[in-house]
């Protein structure tokens, strides 16, 4: 069935520092992409996504490219804040059906001043 | 406009007790989701409406889960002779149809004793 493998945390970095959060997929046909965000005490939002391959989605500093070939969907961020503190969870969904999201395990990232 | 509701926010219950939770997906949203997110799984799909009917049940882990949507509206999660493995955040999303695209509520914390 369709999986989806991310980078285990922790994470901890510095203010500034540079961020990649590597996500890896399986899937039958042709997932969209997502990475979604749970600040502290709060939802899960949509960060960003990419519905093909080599669209790269891109919001609040984050980008993260689709790689067919790879398999890959990695969340990278040039230079991050303290306000970026949350748990980042990578998923995917296919166009068939339910559209259901399959989610990696998360990855809890603390940036610290 | 107003987001994805789910009440209550916390619920605590005795082992062998049947609980009820709550959601109301975003006006006009005709896709409505359930999730699960405990420490040992993740976060796992459980059921998919669309409309009142759910054509993907798939992720429901036993019998004693169930759910029913009425009006294409509020939708109910029941467990009914809970144990404590069931303790966990259970999450609602909604969406419009093809999209791919989810809005999560905040969620429902869960505690069986």
């Amino acid at each position: 069935g369709d999986s989806v493998t991310q980078m285990e945390g922790p994470v901890t970095l510095s203010e500034e520092a540079f961020l990649t959060i590597n996500c890896t997929y399986t899937a039958t046909g042709y997932p969209s992409l997502f990475w979604y965000v749970q600040y502290p005490g709060e939802g899960l939002q949509l960060l960003l996504k990419a519905t093909k391959a080599d669209d790269k989605g891109s919001n609040k500093g984050f980008e993260a490219t689709y790689r067919k070939e790879t398999t890959s969907f990695h969340l990278e961020k040039g230079s991050v804040q303290v306000s970026d503190s949350a748990v980042y969870f990578c998923a995917l969904s296919t166009l068939q059906g339910a559209q259901k999201l399959v989610f990696g395990q998360g990855t809890r990232l603390t940036i610290n001043p | 406009g107003a987001g994805v509701s789910q009440s209550p926010s916390n619920k605590v219950t005795e082992k062998g007790k049947d609980v009820e939770l709550r959601c109301d997906p975003i006006s006009g949203h005709t896709a409505l989701y359930w999730y699960r997110q405990s420490l040992g799984q993740g976060l796992e799909f459980l059921i998919y409406f669309q409309g009142n009917s759910a054509p993907d049940k798939s992720g429901l882990p036993s019998d004693r889960f169930s759910a029913e949507r009425t009006g294409g509206s509020v939708s109910t999660l029941t467990i009914q002779r809970t144990q404590q493995e069931d303790s966990a955040v259970y999450l609602c999303a909604s969406s419009y149809r093809g999209s791919e695209t989810q809005y999560f509520g905040p969620g429902t914390r869960l505690l069986v004793l």
